[in-house]
């Protein structure tokens, strides 16, 4: 089954700073979406690239998409200390078999320094 | 805000006990979810439906179940708990568009369970 995996899995920065998280996954997908979650509480939804498409933007925040490397970048521009969060790159898509639903990665722990 | 809400937010409770996890949305959405995720880790997708009668297994294997007789419930039971299915449960809805196009989940507060 396809997996996404993002990177850095940790990542501190000071605020005002720009921070950059890469995901990348192994099947093909319709959708790759990014979520940030605050410590123990449920996932929101930041943004949704679909496959045909390289760049998508919303306020701060810019995703890539390259499908031909199977990979995704989010930039968040002008960090906050609001910013400090856990995001998590989600595909959709089935392969052999697979589950209808989005398969996570491991997620990046982004914490800004005020 | 989504409105998406799961009962009860936390839960402490004895080895062979059954809980009934709720989850309900007013969204209208046919598609609903429920992921699996231990601290600090990914989210694992365990069950999910496609509307009213349908339940599907995630790519997780789980000992619980589920039911869908309403379109805006999705509870989940787990018969005799064990401390190894201590983690948090997350409830997740979404537009059904087609099989294997999934658009933007919206998701609970989820129901964090401590089983001792």
């Amino acid at each position: 089954s396809q997996q996404g995996e993002e990177d850095p899995q940790a990542l501190s920065i000071q605020e005002g700073e720009n921070a950059t998280m890469n995901c990348s996954y192994k099947t093909s997908i319709n959708n790759l979406q990014w979520y940030r979650q605050n410590s123990g509480r449920g996932l929101v939804h930041l943004i949704l690239i679909r496959s045909n498409e390289r760049e998508k933007h919303s306020g701060r925040l810019r995703v890539t998409l390259d499908t031909s490397k199977k990979s995704s970048s989010l930039l968040i521009t002008a960090s906050r200390a609001a910013d400090t969060a856990s995001y998590f790159c989600a595909t959709d898509g089935i392969s052999g078999g697979g589950a209808d639903g989005l398969t996570f990665g491991k997620g990046t722990h982004l914490i800004i320094q005020p | 805000e989504a409105d998406i809400y799961q009962t009860p937010r936390y839960l402490v409770i004895g080895t062979g006990k059954k809980i009934t996890l709720e989850c309900s949305q007013t969204m209208g959405h046919d598609k609903m979810y429920w992921y699996q995720q231990d601290p600090g880790m990914e989210l694992h997708l365990i069950h999910y439906s496609y509307g009213v009668n349908s339940t599907e297994k995630g790519d997780l294997s789980s000992e619980s179940t589920v039911s869908r007789i309403r379109t805006e419930h999705f509870p989940l039971t787990l018969e005799s708990a064990r401390p190894s299915h201590t983690s948090q449960y997350l409830c997740a809805s979404s537009e059904y568009i087609s099989t294997g196009v999934i658009e933007t989940q919206y998701f609970g507060p989820g129901t964090r369970l401590l089983v001792l």
